[in-house]
């Protein structure tokens, strides 16, 4: 089955710099790729996702890239603020458009992010 | 705005006790998803639902746990016997559409079992 790693499992910046969380998936399958950001108390909440067929894809401060080849993809955040301090979860799935398919996700261990101000 | 709902939020119980959660997806919504998340796991899918009928429950310990739909606007999580490794937080989560979509998580219940 699908095996998601990511690193690192602690990350402290400080405000205004970049932050980068890499994950890498197992099965080459996996066509979905979101990334949840996860607030002390709350349950986790899609940032952003990637689909297998763009290697990038933008949104505001946050981008992520796929690299379907190496099986690996990333996180980026820019000009971090301490808002951002959160656990990021990266996950991957298989998406089908039958209507029983299996649209397990795995996710990721985990990022706690620290932007100290 | 919509959001998924979960009770309780908090739960503290004795070994072997009989313990009952409960999730409203959103309204509309047709997965259901149960996960639970530990400091050692992470998370964990334990089951979810299509259209109220069970797709996967491979994730969850049979002999203790069951997952069930009784109407479209109710989902439960039940653990019986309870045991101290079963102490987490659990969330539901719901989302829409035949293929796979944004996920949309629930607050959790924190279950501390003694």
């Amino acid at each position: 089955g699908e095996n998601v790693e990511q690193h690192p499992s602690t990350l402290s910046v400080q405000e205004g710099d970049s932050a980068v969380i890499k994950c890498t998936y197992s099965d080459s399958a996996s066509n979905y790729f979101p990334w949840y950001k996860q607030e002390l108390g709350k349950g986790p909440q899609l940032i952003i996702d990637i689909r297998s067929n763009v290697g990038e894809k933008k949104d505001q401060r946050i981008a992520v890239t796929l690299n379907k080849t190496a099986k690996h993809f990333s996180l980026h955040i820019t000009e971090t603020q301490p808002e951002d301090s959160a656990v990021y979860f990266c996950a991957a799935s298989i998406q089908t458009r039958v209507k029983t398919s299996y649209d397990k996700v795995i996710f990721g261990p985990g990022t706690s992010l620290s932007v100290i101000p | 705005d919509a959001r998924v709902t979960q009770t309780p939020r908090h739960k503290v119980t004795e070994m072997g006790q009989e313990v009952t959660m409960r999730c409203q997806p959103i309204l509309g919504h047709n997965t259901v998803f149960w996960y639970r998340q530990t400091m050692m796991q992470g998370l964990e899918l334990l089951a979810y639902f299509r259209n109220r009928a069970p797709l996967d429950d491979s994730g969850m310990p049979k002999d203790r746990f069951s997952a069930e739909m009784p109407d479209a606007t109710l989902a439960t999580l039940k653990i019986q016997p309870s045991e101290p490794r079963d102490s987490a937080v659990y969330f539901c989560a719901s989302g829409q559409g035949v293929t796979y979509n944004e996920q949309f998580f629930g607050p959790g219940t924190r279950l501390t079992v003694l």
